[in-house]
């Protein structure tokens, strides 16, 4: 069984870093691209950026170039979300997701079949 | 770059059909065949309904079907169930930096 497993809430203050993770597991976790999604209470899914997993090649969505990293780590088949200064504007839903393909080129970038519960990210002096 | 526009939400009584639409642009919905809807209930992550414009993933019900024409795409809801009661948000490839659209997302009201 293909699961995405992402790692708890956390609770920060503005100014701190913070990293999160989300373990693969039921598949081969190179073959297929792992996606990042943000959803601010109340609101919509924003994409925030992607990695190969195989090399650790990211594409950012320009709104969170910058100011997030996306990075991964294939012996453990897991990948994070990293922030090095959170901003209370930072409080959101975050997910994992991953690319219903094999297909690893540049335009295989939308339809995520496994996605992870979620991790909830609270910023907050 | 914007956000895919959605209605922000639809209704309909159980059996009926509704569609949902998604108007983009001609660098995203208009150019290509990388068209995604998915269903989100309340506390919980998406689920993937349609990729790749019309095809469901394994699990999913006929009752969901997927089109596009021109700069629209839609979703299609057939004998609506109470179960479908969700927000549904569409997704796009672009061929800008952005790489990646979502719609604002519809709520489906099952009457």
């Amino acid at each position: 069984e293909v699961q995405l497993v992402q790692s708890g809430a956390e609770v920060k203050k503005p100014g701190e870093s913070l990293r999160i993770s989300c373990k693969g597991s039921g598949y081969t976790f190179t073959s297929h691209w792992i996606n990042w999604v943000r959803q601010m209470p109340g609101k919509g899914l924003e994409w925030m950026g992607r990695i190969d997993p195989t090399d650790s090649y990211t594409n950012y969505s320009p709104s969170f170039q910058g100011h997030v990293t996306i990075s991964a780590d294939r012996s453990t088949s897991t990948a994070y979300l990293q922030w090095s200064s959170l901003k209370a504007s930072d409080t959101a839903m975050y997910y994992c997701a991953r690319h219903h393909s094999t297909d690893m080129s540049y335009t295989s970038a939308v339809g995520y079949d496994h996605w992870g519960q979620g991790t909830l990210v609270t910023v907050s002096s | 770059q914007s956000a895919l526009t959605q209605p922000a939400s639809v209704s309909g009584s159980p059996g009926q059909s509704i569609t949902i639409s998604c108007t983009g642009t001609s660098g995203d919905i208009g150019a290509y065949n990388f068209v995604s809807w998915y269903q989100q209930r309340p506390g919980k992550p998406p689920i993937l309904m349609i990729y790749d414009v019309s095809n469901r993933p394994s699990g999913i019900s006929n009752r969901f079907s997927g089109s596009k024409s021109g700069l629209t795409a839609s979703l299609t809801v057939s004998g609506l169930q109470a179960e479908d009661e969700a927000d549904y948000y569409c997704s796009s490839y672009t061929n800008t930096t952005t790489l990646v659209l979502f719609g604002g997302g519809t709520k489906l009201t099952v009457l």
